[in-house]
């Protein structure tokens, strides 16, 4: 089946640690993204990549970073930088020159 | 600073009835409009996209769209327990990457 994946579906972080976020896409999709959902909000991003080897900050970048080292995979990790991270996060994706984006799973993340 | 802007609800209709979502947006040049339907501890679907003015159906769903007024709405016709979920408007204002998601609607169907 075409899809996204995400992995894994619940992680807990501990204080200081760094956790990764797995997004894997078998539907040839150029453009890959993370968004940041909180209760009763709607999505922010976080990065976008539009090719291999290239990605941009979105609008809330500070304690995340990304790798784009493969077409299909567009890993996200949490840093300690990153206070509050407790949230739900989306991996999406879409073909370079179309804005309809769909959607993995996500990955809902707490703090220990 | 571009809003999508929704009413975060909960609607609440009977069903068979029809629900109307709204969405209004701030950036004139907006020129694709998305409904995506997201059930609770799930991921975003799309819906419909919309990208001219006036009405756009598919099947149960209603999409329409007045870029004068910066509104876009979505109509449920005969809406059942099953449409019962958090409704995200979403308007790219530029670029694949500057999609904006409003709140949501959170829309109950009471049988």
């Amino acid at each position: 089946d075409g899809g996204i994946t995400q992995s894994p579906k619940y992680l807990f972080r501990k204080e200081g640690q760094n956790v990764t976020l797995s997004c894997e896409q078998n539907l040839n999709h150029d453009a890959m993204y993370w968004y940041r959902q909180d209760p009763g909000q709607g999505l922010r991003l976080i990065y976008y990549s539009q090719i291999v080897n290239d990605f941009q900050k979105g609008d809330i970048a500070e304690g995340y970073s990304v790798s784009r080292e493969k077409k299909e995979s567009f890993p996200l990790t949490v840093t300690s930088a990153q206070k509050n991270p407790t949230a739900f996060y989306l991996c999406a994706s879409s073909i370079v020159g179309s804005d309809i984006q769909y959607f993995g799973a996500g990955t809902r993340l707490s703090v220990l | 600073q571009k809003e999508v802007e929704q009413n975060s609800g909960p609607l609440s209709v009977p069903e068979g009835a029809i629900a109307s979502l709204n969405c209004t947006y701030s950036d004139r040049g907006s020129q694709s409009f998305f409904w995506y339907r997201q059930y609770s501890g799930k991921s975003p679907e799309l819906i419909m996209s919309i990208y001219s003015n006036g009405d756009k159906e598919d099947g149960r769903f209603t999409a329409q769209l007045n870029k004068a007024s910066q509104y876009v709405s979505l109509l449920i016709r005969d809406s059942q327990p099953s449409d019962s979920a958090t409704y995200l408007c979403a308007v790219n204002s530029g670029g694949y990457q500057k999609v904006t998601f409003g709140t949501g609607t959170k829309l109950q169907v009471i049988p």
